[in-house]
């Protein structure tokens, strides 16, 4: 299995819609969390961290469940600009503190 | 406002041809790291530093070297390309070791 694994999609959502991506983790890479985005053919940027007690960043929502090991990424009134590939990110325990674990990513298209 | 420089952009190898990719950071961070990104595999860590001097192994390293003689470059090494190792090729790095990473534009790697 892998360490963390997360729906292709794509998620096909109109502008102003709420969407909601899930990511499961594995016992081996629990320590924290992290959401990145990707636009197509570009590099992977921070979206935002995940905190164990949720957070918020203007439209974004972030949210960890350690009793059933997934994150959730909470997008709320989408823009055409939201459409992108979502990646969750964990980061190892133990001996591979050092080591980050990217899933595949979630696609979004937000359309007109 | 360099941050992370990845060179080449683009290369295509012969097999068996051996090639260094390079990576440059100019804001002073420890943590470096080389990822590969594959369809539908996202990305895969293949070796990390913590600081100059030392590296590590990530998930895939077999086939690639590094070292880290300074904080600024870590350059990725392919010792006898192969085509196993078309792939699209990302150097990040961050301050520590916390997740939150700044990624180089990539390296599109063809080898043929």
């Amino acid at each position: 299995r892998k360490e963390v694994e997360q729906d292709p999609g794509p998620f096909n959502v109109p502008e102003g819609a709420t969407v909601a991506f899930n990511c499961t983790y594995s016992n081996s890479a629990s320590q924290s969390f992290f959401w990145y985005r990707q636009d197509c053919r570009k590099e992977p940027k921070l979206l935002m961290s995940v905190y164990s007690s949720g957070n918020e960043d203007g439209r974004f929502t972030a949210q960890l469940n350690r009793a059933s090991q997934y994150i959730s990424l909470l997008i709320r009134d989408s823009k055409l600009s939201d459409s992108a590939t979502y990646l969750c990110v964990a980061r190892g325990m133990g001996y591979n503190f050092n080591k980050f674990y990217f899933g595949s990513g979630t696609k979004l298209n937000v359309k007109p | 406002n360099a941050g992370v420089t990845q060179t080449p952009k683009f290369q295509v190898l012969k097999t068996g041809q051996s090639m260094t990719l390079q990576c440059a950071q100019d804001m002073n961070h420890e943590y470096m790291s080389w990822y590969r990104q594959d369809p539908g595999m996202g990305l895969r860590l293949i070796h990390y530093s913590v600081g100059a001097g030392i590296t590590d192994q990530g998930e895939v390293p077999n086939g690639y070297n590094v070292s880290r003689s300074t904080t600024e470059d870590f350059p990725l090494r392919l010792l006898s390309a192969a085509p196993s190792q078309t792939s699209v090729y990302f150097c990040a790095s961050s301050l520590d070791n916390t997740g939150r990473a700044f990624f180089g534009q990539g390296t599109r790697l063809t080898v043929v």
